[in-house]
């Protein structure tokens, strides 16, 4: 069974607006990955929040993490058309389980 | 640098048939996964290896076989193609578990008849 879930399974917006997705996870972790897929791409790397973080920001995105309830959260701010993409959480020990992904589409 | 390449870039087999998939990387990584992704389903981990000439099974083994006789390449093969092998695979390589950032490559795109 896979670690990771995303809420919700798509979201649409209009391009200025912000963006939140949330992931939640079953077992202990050491690190908490958020990636992007554009569609026919692999995915990218975009942010590592640590279990001992809380929150963490990267240009846009802003990442928070409660390990109490096992959850994390991915914002970004004022999107952008190009934000269109499919967004995963992803825990990680040796191996790597990922969620099934949020699709965000940035209306112009 | 070429980061990580993947060979081919489609393919289509019919049921029975075998084939390999090849990812290279050029990053020193010690670390390489192989994932495939159907829809609804996220990825899911197939085999992976910790380092030359290691490999382990992840959540999907059933129906593949990986080696990795040098650092660089990671080998995905498949002995017998099923239709529910169907799916676009993935390859991803860490420097190491301090860093954890994956570097995917861009897909096999496989279809089984």
């Amino acid at each position: 069974s896979q670690q990771g879930e995303e809420d919700p399974q798509a979201l649409s917006i209009q391009e200025g607006e912000n963006a939140t997705m949330n992931c939640s996870y079953k077992t202990s972790i050491n690190n908490l990955q958020w990636y992007r897929q554009n569609s026919g791409r692999g995915l990218v790397h975009l942010i590592l929040i640590r279990s001992n973080e809380r929150e963490k920001h990267s240009g846009r995105l802003r990442v928070t993490l409660d390990t109490s309830k096992k959850s994390s959260s991915l914002l970004i701010t004022a999107s952008r058309a190009a934000d269109t993409a499919s967004y995963f959480c992803a825990t990680s020990g040796n191996q790597f389980y990922f969620g099934t992904g949020t699709s965000l589409t940035v209306i112009p | 640098n070429a980061g990580v390449t993947q060979t081919p870039k489609f393919r289509v087999l019919k049921t029975g048939q075998s084939m390999t998939l090849l990812c290279a990387q050029d990053m020193n990584h010690e670390y390489m996964y192989w994932y495939r992704q159907d829809p609804g389903m996220g990825l899911r981990l197939i085999h992976y290896s910790v380092g030359e000439g290691t490999t382990a099974k992840g959540e999907v083994p059933d129906g593949y076989n990986v080696s990795r006789l040098k650092k660089q390449n990671f080998l995905l093969g498949l002995e017998s193609a099923a239709p529910s092998q169907t799916s676009v695979y993935f390859c991803a390589t860490v420097l190491g578990l301090a860093t954890n950032e994956q570097f995917f490559g861009p897909g096999t795109r496989l279809t089984v008849l």
